[in-house]
């Protein structure tokens, strides 16, 4: 059963520390990708990776970094937290881009 | 940047009645689409996916329809059900790999 896990299911932070949220997937996928997801706003894409170390910007990278140290694990940084970086925040893999992604269950972060 | 955007935000279904969703894509150099589907409190699953070089696809209850000429995405599902019941995106891989996502359709059987 593929599977692509994301550390917590509910985080609360405070404004200006520095949030970790990791993924990891089972799938030996090459490509991890990270959305935020907000009402009315669908998934808008943060980060995507396609291989160790390798990163590559959405569309709405700012305030936001990522790393992929190892190809089972990608997380996303978010270097001094806002209140405006309160969201959902879901992690997906895939094996090729032109095959489905695989989502986690989703981390609602909220930034007080 | 271009978006994949979806025409209804809400739709509401009588159960055992067929159900369309439309979606409407910008980049007509996106090769795959995806139907995807997220009940509450969870991450989207994968419903159905079509690459470009189709115009119709069908699996188990669900058929997706592409028409590249107005860029038009469809999702159709047969003799809808209570379990159906959820908020549905479209997305599609543009050529520089960014998969996006539409804003959603969230669709509600009535019983």
């Amino acid at each position: 059963d593929v599977k692509v896990t994301q550390s917590s299911r509910y985080l609360v932070k405070r404004t200006g520390e520095k949030v970790f949220l990791e993924c990891v997937q089972d799938m030996d996928h090459e490509n991890m990708f990270w959305y935020r997801q907000d009402p009315g706003l669908g998934l808008r894409l943060i980060y995507f990776s396609y291989d160790v170390k390798m990163k590559e910007k959405g569309d709405i990278p700012e305030g936001y970094s990522v790393s992929r140290e190892k190809k089972e694990r990608f997380s996303l940084i978010l270097e001094s937290a806002s209140t405006n970086q309160t969201s959902m925040y879901l992690c997906a893999s895939s094996h090729t881009f032109v095959a489905e992604a695989f989502f986690g269950q989703g981390t609602r972060l909220t930034v007080v | 940047g271009e978006s994949v955007g979806l025409h209804l935000p809400t739709l509401s279904v009588q159960e055992g009645d067929n159900s369309i969703i439309n979606c409407a894509y910008s980049n007509s150099a996106s090769d795959y689409f995806i139907w995807y589907k997220q009940e509450s409190g969870k991450g989207p699953q994968f419903i159905i996916d079509i690459r470009s070089n189709m115009d119709k696809r069908q699996g188990q209850r669900v058929t997706v329809l592409l028409n590249k000429t107005v860029k038009h995405l469809s999702l159709q599902i047969a003799a809808t059900q209570p379990g159906d019941s959820a908020v549905y995106f479209c997305a599609e891989t543009p050529p520089d790999y960014k998969l996006s996502f539409g804003a959603g359709t969230t669709v509600t059987v009535r019983a």
